[in-house]
């Protein structure tokens, strides 16, 4: 049973338009989430993450919007580049766990 | 440089080898983990240690073992009863329980 989900398993935006890509959790626990970005073959690397006790944060390009009530987070990059191009995961600190929860993943392309 | 350093970055094993992958990390982190990722799919969590001399069972132990018996190094063991282990293998670390978790680059393990 998943507990971080990531229900689009691919994105396509182009160039200069805004990808948003989504996450939905079930566990009311969780209180802190992050946004991470990979390449094939290489680690994850860190991109943005939020508290509950926010509803947005910004850094760049990268925006992450949370709605507690609804459950759900969504990672803005505006505007998108082909370097973004990769494969984006949601995670949320589980503290009753002690660890973190990953979500699938969505593959983003932007494309020239 | 601070980071996390896995080792090797690829590996092959025969068929009811054991096989142990490394993962040193100087960040001076208290917590480390280790997450399986398989074509398509997103991280699985192996096992993680939140201090030395103490490790806990992720999602997905069956078939692993880990030793903690130093701050910076994990070592992750796929022994042969782990039925499916090709897979690429991430270590991360975060300073303390809910921190931004941190990743090395992965070990592409494969059997053969």
């Amino acid at each position: 049973d998943q507990q971080v989900k990531q229900n689009s398993p691919s994105l396509s935006v182009q160039e200069g338009r805004i990808s948003i890509l989504n996450c939905d959790y079930t566990n009311s626990m969780f209180d802190y989430f992050l946004w991470y970005k990979k390449y094939p073959a290489e680690g994850p690397t860190f991109l943005i993450s939020i508290s509950s006790i926010k509803d947005k944060n910004e850094d760049g390009r990268f925006t992450v919007f949370l709605n507690k009530s609804a459950k759900h987070l969504s990672l803005h990059i505006v505007p998108s580049q082909p370097g973004d191009s990769a494969v984006y995961f949601c995670a949320a600190w589980d503290n009753y766990g002690q660890n973190f929860v990953f979500g699938p993943g969505t593959r983003l392309s932007v494309l020239p | 440089d601070g980071g996390i350093t896995q080792s090797p970055k690829y590996l092959f094993r025969k068929e009811g080898q054991n096989v142990t992958l490394s993962c040193e990390q100087n960040l001076n982190h208290d917590a480390m983990y280790w997450y399986r990722q398989d074509p398509g799919q997103g991280l699985r969590l192996i096992y993680y240690s939140q201090i030395v001399n103490d490790f806990q069972k992720g999602d997905i132990a069956e078939g692993y073992s880990v030793s903690r018996e130093k701050k910076e190094s994990f070592p992750l063991t796929v022994t042969s009863a782990q039925k499916n282990p090709t897979a690429f293998y991430l270590c991360a670390s975060t300073q303390s329980s809910g921190n931004t978790i941190y990743f090395g680059e992965g070990s592409w393990l494969t059997v053969v």
